[in-house]
Protein backbone atom coordinates (compact mmCIF):
# COMPACT_ATOMS: atom_id res chain seq x y z
CA UNK A 1 0.00 0.00 0.00
CA UNK A 2 1.09 3.44 -0.68
CA UNK A 3 1.98 5.50 1.94
CA UNK A 4 2.30 9.44 2.36
CA UNK A 5 4.90 11.19 5.42
CA UNK A 6 4.59 15.01 6.21
CA UNK A 7 7.18 15.05 8.75
CA UNK A 8 6.87 18.38 9.69
CA UNK A 9 3.58 18.95 11.60
CA UNK A 10 3.89 23.14 12.32
CA UNK A 11 6.15 25.81 9.75
CA UNK A 12 5.92 29.35 10.21
CA UNK A 13 7.04 31.76 7.66
CA UNK A 14 7.17 35.63 7.37
CA UNK A 15 5.47 37.23 5.14
CA UNK A 16 7.32 37.71 1.80
CA UNK A 17 9.85 35.49 2.85
CA UNK A 18 10.01 31.44 1.67
CA UNK A 19 8.91 28.44 2.96
CA UNK A 20 9.62 24.73 2.07
CA UNK A 21 6.89 22.00 3.07
CA UNK A 22 8.45 18.35 3.05
CA UNK A 23 6.51 14.88 1.74
CA UNK A 24 7.95 12.04 0.85
CA UNK A 25 5.79 8.71 -0.13
CA UNK A 26 6.38 5.14 -0.73
CA UNK A 27 5.07 2.91 -3.88
CA UNK A 28 6.29 0.31 -6.06
CA UNK A 29 4.22 1.76 -9.42
CA UNK A 30 6.26 3.65 -11.56
CA UNK A 31 3.40 6.03 -13.25
CA UNK A 32 1.57 7.98 -11.11
CA UNK A 33 0.56 11.25 -9.65
CA UNK A 34 1.80 13.52 -7.04
CA UNK A 35 -0.39 16.56 -5.08
CA UNK A 36 -0.65 19.68 -2.64
CA UNK A 37 -3.55 20.24 -1.63
CA UNK A 38 -4.52 23.63 0.74
CA UNK A 39 -7.18 23.50 3.27
CA UNK A 40 -7.49 26.65 4.66
CA UNK A 41 -10.09 27.86 8.11
CA UNK A 42 -12.49 27.10 5.76
CA UNK A 43 -12.45 23.76 5.33
CA UNK A 44 -12.13 23.83 1.72
CA UNK A 45 -9.82 21.90 0.02
CA UNK A 46 -8.17 23.81 -2.48
CA UNK A 47 -5.94 22.39 -5.30
CA UNK A 48 -2.26 23.94 -5.48
CA UNK A 49 -0.23 22.13 -7.92
CA UNK A 50 0.11 18.69 -9.25
CA UNK A 51 3.23 16.78 -10.19
CA UNK A 52 3.37 14.00 -13.02
CA UNK A 53 5.91 11.06 -12.04
CA UNK A 54 6.38 10.73 -15.67
CA UNK A 55 7.59 14.39 -15.97
CA UNK A 56 11.09 15.58 -14.92
CA UNK A 57 10.34 19.08 -14.99
CA UNK A 58 9.19 20.20 -11.80
CA UNK A 59 5.87 21.61 -11.78
CA UNK A 60 5.15 25.81 -11.00
CA UNK A 61 2.02 27.24 -10.24
CA UNK A 62 2.77 31.40 -10.02
CA UNK A 63 4.44 31.61 -6.51
CA UNK A 64 4.33 27.56 -5.92
CA UNK A 65 6.59 24.89 -6.99
CA UNK A 66 7.58 21.58 -6.50
CA UNK A 67 11.03 19.92 -5.72
CA UNK A 68 10.00 16.35 -7.30
CA UNK A 69 13.23 13.98 -6.81
CA UNK A 70 12.00 10.80 -8.20
CA UNK A 71 14.54 8.38 -6.87
CA UNK A 72 13.76 9.51 -3.76
CA UNK A 73 10.52 9.44 -3.54
CA UNK A 74 10.47 13.08 -2.44
CA UNK A 75 7.85 15.85 -3.26
CA UNK A 76 8.34 18.75 -1.45
CA UNK A 77 6.59 22.40 -1.69
CA UNK A 78 7.81 25.95 -2.33
CA UNK A 79 5.95 29.18 -1.30
CA UNK A 80 7.68 31.92 -2.76
CA UNK A 81 6.92 35.43 -1.45
CA UNK A 82 4.49 34.17 1.50
CA UNK A 83 1.22 36.16 1.91
CA UNK A 84 -1.01 35.85 4.95
CA UNK A 85 -3.38 33.99 2.90
CA UNK A 86 -1.09 31.37 2.59
CA UNK A 87 -2.01 30.22 5.90
CA UNK A 88 -3.63 27.03 5.75
CA UNK A 89 -2.92 23.33 6.48
CA UNK A 90 -1.11 21.72 3.80
CA UNK A 91 -2.01 17.90 2.37
CA UNK A 92 0.64 16.28 0.56
CA UNK A 93 -1.36 13.43 -1.77
CA UNK A 94 -0.34 10.31 -4.17
CA UNK A 95 -2.65 9.09 -6.20
CA UNK A 96 -1.51 6.21 -8.54
CA UNK A 97 -1.88 5.64 -12.36
CA UNK A 98 -4.14 2.35 -11.77
CA UNK A 99 -5.45 3.11 -8.85
CA UNK A 100 -8.69 5.54 -8.04
CA UNK A 101 -8.15 7.45 -4.45
CA UNK A 102 -5.83 10.44 -2.89
CA UNK A 103 -3.77 9.29 0.07
CA UNK A 104 -3.12 11.73 1.75
CA UNK A 105 0.05 12.66 4.08
CA UNK A 106 -0.94 13.96 8.14
CA UNK A 107 -0.46 17.89 6.75
CA UNK A 108 1.39 20.53 7.63
CA UNK A 109 0.00 23.66 9.30
CA UNK A 110 1.59 26.75 7.73
CA UNK A 111 1.19 30.39 9.77
CA UNK A 112 2.65 33.31 8.34
CA UNK A 113 4.19 35.87 10.54
CA UNK A 114 3.13 39.70 9.59
CA UNK B 1 -16.35 27.07 -13.59
CA UNK B 2 -18.37 24.91 -12.49
CA UNK B 3 -17.74 23.43 -9.17
CA UNK B 4 -18.48 20.26 -7.47
CA UNK B 5 -21.54 20.81 -5.36
CA UNK B 6 -22.40 19.33 -1.97
CA UNK B 7 -25.84 19.55 -0.34
CA UNK B 8 -26.39 20.10 2.70
CA UNK B 9 -23.53 22.22 3.80
CA UNK B 10 -24.34 21.46 7.72
CA UNK B 11 -26.54 19.19 8.66
CA UNK B 12 -27.37 17.90 12.48
CA UNK B 13 -28.70 14.68 13.69
CA UNK B 14 -29.16 12.64 16.63
CA UNK B 15 -27.70 9.38 17.72
CA UNK B 16 -29.57 6.38 15.57
CA UNK B 17 -30.99 8.28 12.83
CA UNK B 18 -30.62 8.52 9.12
CA UNK B 19 -28.43 11.46 6.77
CA UNK B 20 -28.19 11.43 3.31
CA UNK B 21 -25.56 13.55 1.76
CA UNK B 22 -25.69 14.77 -2.13
CA UNK B 23 -22.65 15.41 -4.38
CA UNK B 24 -23.33 16.85 -8.12
CA UNK B 25 -19.69 16.31 -10.14
CA UNK B 26 -18.45 18.59 -12.06
CA UNK B 27 -20.33 18.28 -16.02
CA UNK B 28 -18.56 15.63 -17.95
CA UNK B 29 -16.52 14.10 -15.04
CA UNK B 30 -16.91 10.29 -14.84
CA UNK B 31 -16.06 9.71 -11.46
CA UNK B 32 -17.20 10.43 -7.96
CA UNK B 33 -14.92 10.33 -4.27
CA UNK B 34 -16.51 10.44 -1.12
CA UNK B 35 -14.04 10.94 2.10
CA UNK B 36 -14.67 11.66 5.81
CA UNK B 37 -12.29 14.50 7.27
CA UNK B 38 -12.81 14.63 11.28
CA UNK B 39 -11.35 16.55 13.41
CA UNK B 40 -6.96 17.44 13.03
CA UNK B 41 -7.05 14.48 10.56
CA UNK B 42 -6.16 14.29 6.85
CA UNK B 43 -9.52 13.14 4.62
CA UNK B 44 -9.79 8.96 4.39
CA UNK B 45 -11.45 7.51 1.49
CA UNK B 46 -14.25 5.91 1.74
CA UNK B 47 -15.92 5.06 -1.49
CA UNK B 48 -15.48 5.86 -5.14
CA UNK B 49 -17.51 5.23 -8.21
CA UNK B 50 -16.63 5.21 -12.41
CA UNK B 51 -19.49 5.66 -14.80
CA UNK B 52 -22.35 4.82 -12.01
CA UNK B 53 -20.33 1.94 -10.74
CA UNK B 54 -18.50 1.37 -7.43
CA UNK B 55 -14.90 1.36 -8.32
CA UNK B 56 -13.09 1.45 -5.12
CA UNK B 57 -13.96 0.81 -1.51
CA UNK B 58 -11.74 2.52 1.52
CA UNK B 59 -12.65 2.21 5.16
CA UNK B 60 -16.70 2.77 5.18
CA UNK B 61 -18.80 1.35 7.76
CA UNK B 62 -21.25 -1.01 7.14
CA UNK B 63 -23.90 1.58 8.32
CA UNK B 64 -22.82 3.68 5.46
CA UNK B 65 -23.81 3.02 1.57
CA UNK B 66 -23.55 4.73 -1.35
CA UNK B 67 -24.32 5.00 -5.26
CA UNK B 68 -24.16 7.02 -8.83
CA UNK B 69 -27.22 7.66 -10.19
CA UNK B 70 -27.47 8.19 -14.29
CA UNK B 71 -27.32 11.36 -13.92
CA UNK B 72 -24.07 11.18 -12.08
CA UNK B 73 -25.00 12.69 -9.15
CA UNK B 74 -24.11 10.66 -6.03
CA UNK B 75 -25.48 10.20 -2.95
CA UNK B 76 -23.69 8.84 0.73
CA UNK B 77 -26.50 7.73 3.39
CA UNK B 78 -25.55 7.05 6.66
CA UNK B 79 -27.62 4.79 8.97
CA UNK B 80 -27.66 3.88 12.34
CA UNK B 81 -25.50 7.17 12.95
CA UNK B 82 -23.05 7.36 16.09
CA UNK B 83 -21.01 10.56 17.83
CA UNK B 84 -17.93 9.93 15.69
CA UNK B 85 -19.81 9.94 12.72
CA UNK B 86 -19.38 13.43 13.33
CA UNK B 87 -17.26 15.20 10.78
CA UNK B 88 -16.54 17.07 7.21
CA UNK B 89 -17.31 14.37 4.87
CA UNK B 90 -15.94 15.77 1.15
CA UNK B 91 -16.96 14.62 -2.15
CA UNK B 92 -14.73 15.07 -5.23
CA UNK B 93 -14.96 14.19 -9.39
CA UNK B 94 -12.73 13.74 -11.72
CA UNK B 95 -12.30 13.05 -15.18
CA UNK B 96 -10.50 9.60 -16.44
CA UNK B 97 -8.69 9.88 -13.05
CA UNK B 98 -6.78 12.62 -13.63
CA UNK B 99 -7.05 15.70 -11.12
CA UNK B 100 -8.93 14.92 -8.08
CA UNK B 101 -11.26 18.21 -7.54
CA UNK B 102 -13.09 18.85 -4.06
CA UNK B 103 -16.37 20.42 -3.17
CA UNK B 104 -16.65 22.43 -0.43
CA UNK B 105 -17.87 19.74 1.75
CA UNK B 106 -21.01 18.69 3.84
CA UNK B 107 -20.13 19.00 7.64
CA UNK B 108 -22.26 16.36 9.42
CA UNK B 109 -22.89 16.61 13.46
CA UNK B 110 -24.62 13.83 16.07
CA UNK B 111 -25.71 14.52 19.11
Amino acid sequence: AQTVTQSQPEMSVQEAETVTLSCTYDTSESDYYLFWYKQPPSRQMILVIRQEAYKQQNATENRFSVNFQKAAKSFSLKISDSQLGDAAMYFCAYKGSSGDKLTFGTGTRLAVRP
Amino acid sequence: AAGVIQSPRHLIKEKRETATLKCYPIPRHDTVYWYQQGPGQDPQFLISFYEKMQSDKGSIPDRFSAQQFSDYHSELNMSSLELGDSALYFCASSFRGNTIYFGEGSWLTVV
